[in-house]
């Protein structure tokens, strides 16, 4: 199976903070990597797909980057209702493979 | 709009049985592939598996190999997956999500609500 590692496991950051998330895999996945979102009590939310695809819907203040086995998820200006857990995927080969997560808390 | 409408919660004793549903909506039923996801209390994701609600062919992962079992009715547009044997490990919130069409790789971009298994004695 693919490892998925993502840091850090947590940050604080304030509102309007530029925040910056890693993953790395344990084998090339070429761009098969997904970031999603997960509020607490709710089901996660794709933001971007393919490594630096924006999902429908999703503001653009959210950015991926990265290919191989190194890859970014950019919150270009931290807003109040990003305040949540952010995980990487990847959907290069099955059993898909998470993150472990990385929780965004308020400074 | 799409919709993904899972079953309600389910408590059960070790060594039973547990049932799921996923009713889905808004779209053409045959044409993506249905992920179950499962997250444990405070725990991260943990994917189950998939079922090709065209045909009903599956591909599970290894440890749930033996165990689960996700099937799908086309005329109610539901897709299935029933655990046996089930310990309290298996405590978890169970999702099921939609692919963005019929090949693994493609991500998932709808999510049901969710349904808290519990396991207690």
């Amino acid at each position: 199976d693919i490892q998925m590692t993502q840091s850090p496991s947590s940050l604080s950051a304030s509102v309007g903070d530029r925040v910056t998330i890693t993953c790395r895999a344990s084998q090339s996945i070429s761009t098969y990597l997904n970031w999603f979102q997960q509020r607490p009590g709710k089901a996660p939310k794709l933001l971007i797909y393919s490594a630096s695809d924006l999902q429908n819907g999703i503001p653009s203040r959210f950015s991926g980057s990265g290919s191989g086995t190194d890859f970014t998820l950019t919150i270009s200006s931290l807003q109040p209702e990003d305040f949540a857990t952010y995980y990487c995927q990847q959907s290069d080969s099955t059993p898909w493979t998470f993150g472990q997560g990385t929780t965004v808390e308020i400074k | 709009q799409v919709q993904l409408v899972q079953s309600g919660a389910e408590v059960k004793k070790p060594g039973a049985s547990v049932k799921v549903s996923c009713k889905a909506s808004g779209y053409t039923f045959s044409s993506y592939y249905i992920h179950w996801v499962r997250q444990a209390p405070g725990q991260g994701l943990e994917w189950m598996g998939l079922i090709n609600p065209s045909g009903g062919s599956t591909n599970y992962a290894q440890k749930f190999q033996g165990r689960v079992t996700m099937t799908r009715d086309t005329s109610t547009s539901t897709v299935y997956m029933e655990m046996t044997r089930v310990t309290f490990e298996d405590t978890a919130m169970y999702f099921c999500a939609r692919g963005q069409g019929l090949g693994a790789r493609l991500p998932a971009g709808y999510w049901g609500q969710g349904t808290l298994v519990i396991v207690s004695s």
